[in-house]
């Protein structure tokens, strides 16, 4: 079990610059999520992914947001022109889940640090 | 809407001594309740869960957590602390839908003193 593996650990960009995160989670792990954490708050769910599949975007995420996961592996995550607000940490998650199963746990990377100035 | 409230930022404690990191939720239905810890440059690491049976619910490195239905808390608790037990501590439950999608406290700092 080497984790999951999250790329940069650390990134500054200036306003307006485009960014893209790239998330490995474990291999046999069918579910990828994305969050966003800031400082002094718990992680805000971004979206979710089921094998290839995006299924539900957050309501936090705008246009500007996209992510993908070919072939049900690795995900990246792109912000689009990007904005001081958009500063956090950008955490992946993925897990197991069988059929119907809800309540698996969830294996987090050590997330990517966005600024953005 | 689901969510869950800590109410406490951080929490200090000697080391040797009991712990509590409380959390209380909301949800309709049956709630789904994990605890989740944050060490410094590491991804969160689960502790523990409770789906349904009993109240108190044991989990990773000695950790407890009791469920409340009529206080509709998730206290989690460990009998000893440890200096290493110093990290943050979130509270999540699941929310409504296929998947396990998880709502998240604002986490709470717990410091453990020699």
């Amino acid at each position: 079990d080497t984790g999951v593996s999250q790329n940069p650990r650390h990134k500054i960009t200036k306003r307006g610059q485009n960014v893209t995160f790239r998330c490995d989670p474990i291999s046999e792990h069918n579910r990828l999520y994305w969050y966003r954490q800031t400082l002094g708050q718990g992680p805000e769910f971004l979206t979710y992914f089921q094998n290839e599949a995006q299924l539900e975007k957050s309501r936090l995420l705008s246009d500007r947001f996209s992510a993908e996961r070919p072939k049900g592996s690795f995900s990246t995550l792109e912000i689009q022109r990007t904005e001081q607000g958009d500063s956090a940490m950008y955490l992946c998650a993925s897990s197991f889940g069988q059929g119907g199963a809800t309540n698996e746990k969830l294996f987090f990377g050590s997330g990517t640090q966005l600024s953005v100035l | 809407a689901q969510s869950v409230a800590q109410p406490e930022d951080q929490v200090n404690v000697a080391e040797g001594n009991p712990l509590t990191v409380k959390c209380t939720y909301s949800v309709s239905g049956n709630p789904y309740l994990f605890w989740y810890v944050q060490y410094p440059n590491r991804g969160l690491q689960f502790l523990l869960k409770y789906i349904t049976g009993d109240n108190l619910v044991k989990g990773s490195y000695g950790f407890e957590a009791e469920f409340n239905k009529s206080q509709t808390s998730f206290h989690l608790k460990k009998p000893s602390a440890l200096v290493s037990d110093s990290a943050l501590y979130f509270c999540a439950v699941r929310d409504l839908g296929g998947y396990n999608k998880l709502i998240f406290g604002a986490g709470t700092r717990l410091a453990v003193h020699p």
